[in-house]
């Protein structure tokens, strides 16, 4: 079945520094994926996302690129802020038997000033 | 503004009783999906809903019950089958058709606490 693997937390950085968090997926076909943040107390919002092969999303200084070969979504920032503090949520998409998204565990991110 | 509300935030209820978490979008999206939290861990998908008047069981959906008599309307009944209901609730919703890179948007959350 479809699933989603993400690199366990929490993850300690300090401001500016360089981030990444692993996401690998299983999935027939060409699934679409996401990265979710999740500030506390509330709900996720849509970070970025890719819907085909070496396609790579961004926003608001976070990447990830669609690799296709190693089946990963890897998330990345040059320089981190304390403001970027939250769960982070690797996410997979496609209309099998109906429409549903398969999140990850989450990856919990602390900066610190 | 458009989006989803969920309501209360904050919910409590004592052992045994049923409870109905509301959830509203005025987006006009067809799909609607509930989904449980607890902490540290990720989202599990209680019941969705494709269209009005239909909806199906997701991974977890013992001790939970949906209704989707409206487009904007998607309630949650956790019911006193529920085992463990003290959780961080979430719902959401996505666009029309299944087309590639359809993001799902979500409402606030709802935390019960049972007690």
């Amino acid at each position: 079945g479809n699933s989603v693997t993400q690199m366990e937390g929490p993850v300690t950085l300090s401001e500016e520094a360089f981030l990444t968090i692993n996401c690998t997926y299983t999935a027939t076909g060409y699934p679409s994926l996401f990265w979710y943040v999740q500030y506390p107390g509330e709900g996720l919002q849509l970070l970025l996302k890719a819907t085909k092969a070496d396609d790579k999303g961004s926003n608001k200084g976070f990447e990830a690129t669609y690799r296709k070969e190693t089946t990963s979504f890897h998330l990345e920032k040059g320089s981190v802020q304390v403001s970027d503090s939250a769960v982070y949520f690797c996410a997979l998409s496609r209309a099998t038997g109906g429409f549903k998204t398969i999140f990850g565990a989450g990856t919990r991110l602390f900066v610190k000033a | 503004d458009g989006g989803i509300t969920q309501s209360p935030k904050y919910l409590f209820r004592k052992e045994g009783q049923n409870v109905t978490l509301s959830c509203e979008q005025n987006l006009n999206h067809d799909a609607m999906y509930w989904y449980r939290q607890d902490p540290g861990q990720g989202l599990r998908l209680i019941y969705y809903s494709q269209i009005v008047n239909d909806f199906q069981k997701g991974d977890i959906a013992e001790g939970y019950s949906v209704s989707r008599e409206k487009k904007e309307s998607f309630p949650l009944t956790v019911t006193s089958a529920q085992k463990n209901p003290t959780a961080f609730y979430l719902c959401a919703s996505s666009p029309p058709g299944t087309g590639l890179g359809t993001e799902a948007f979500f409402g606030q959350g709802t935390r019960l606490t049972v007690v």
